[in-house]
């Protein structure tokens, strides 16, 4: 499969803003998309960009792509604990791949 | 309200046995997959199917097999279970259609002793 790296742990204060980074590998992907997963719970859409797009806000999440750099980013403002969970981001390069990266665990502290 | 869901929440087996892991979806969906996740591996990609009775190797299939002999459920087997198999598996399900998101099962924690 392609590779798509995240770090493993983030850890911030409640409040706080809350960065989570991504690379990946495949510069044909078409959609990249950051998903939410709390204790035993299955994979939940957060939001999604399009690879032509740089940036897309919704509510207090920001996504930034870096096409060149392959980059995307998931920023959280004024983070809450019910944010602690794990977030992976994946990427979309045919009609039927979808490939993950690690996850990063993100820890609220309040 | 979309769902996919999952036959069980917790499983224990023994080694050797043979294990099935059931995944039906409600919302007409071409492609189903199936994914096992562990601590700082992510989501490695088993098997997905994009058709009935189509299915392709993801990127672990070594020790698994599927099925798919309706549109909405997708079976997955463990023809002899091992303890390197404990894990947890999530079932997903997507349109063909481009752009549109992964629906997930909420997962079977797999303990195999």
């Amino acid at each position: 499969g392609e590779d798509v790296e995240q770090s493993l742990f983030l850890s911030v204060r409640e409040g706080d803003s809350s960065v989570i980074n991504c690379t990946y590998t495949d510069s044909s992907s078409t959609y990249l998309y950051w998903y939410k997963q709390e204790p035993g719970a299955g994979l939940q859409l957060l939001t999604y960009i399009f690879s032509n797009m740089d940036m897309k806000q919704d509510q207090r999440l920001t996504v930034l792509l870096n096409k060149k750099d392959k980059h995307l980013s998931l920023r959280i403002a004024d983070t809450q604990t019910g944010d602690s969970a794990i977030y992976f981001c994946a990427e979309r390069t045919g009609a039927n791949n979808l490939f993950f990266g690690t996850g990063t665990r993100l820890t609220v502290i309040p | 309200d979309v769902k996919v869901t999952q036959s069980s929440r917790y499983l224990v087996k023994r080694t050797g046995e043979k294990v099935f892991l059931e995944c039906v979806q409600d919302m007409d969906h071409e492609n189903m997959f199936w994914y096992r996740q562990d601590p700082g591996l992510g989501l490695r990609l088993i098997y997905f199917s994009y058709d009935v009775k189509m299915k392709e190797k993801g990127d672990i299939p070594e020790g698994y097999s599927v099925s798919r002999e309706k549109k909405e459920r997708f079976s997955l087997i463990l023809e002899s279970a091992s303890t390197n198999q404990t894990s947890m598996y999530l079932c997903a399900s997507s349109s063909r259609e481009w752009g549109t998101e992964a629906f997930f099962g909420q997962g079977t924690r797999l303990t195999v002793v």
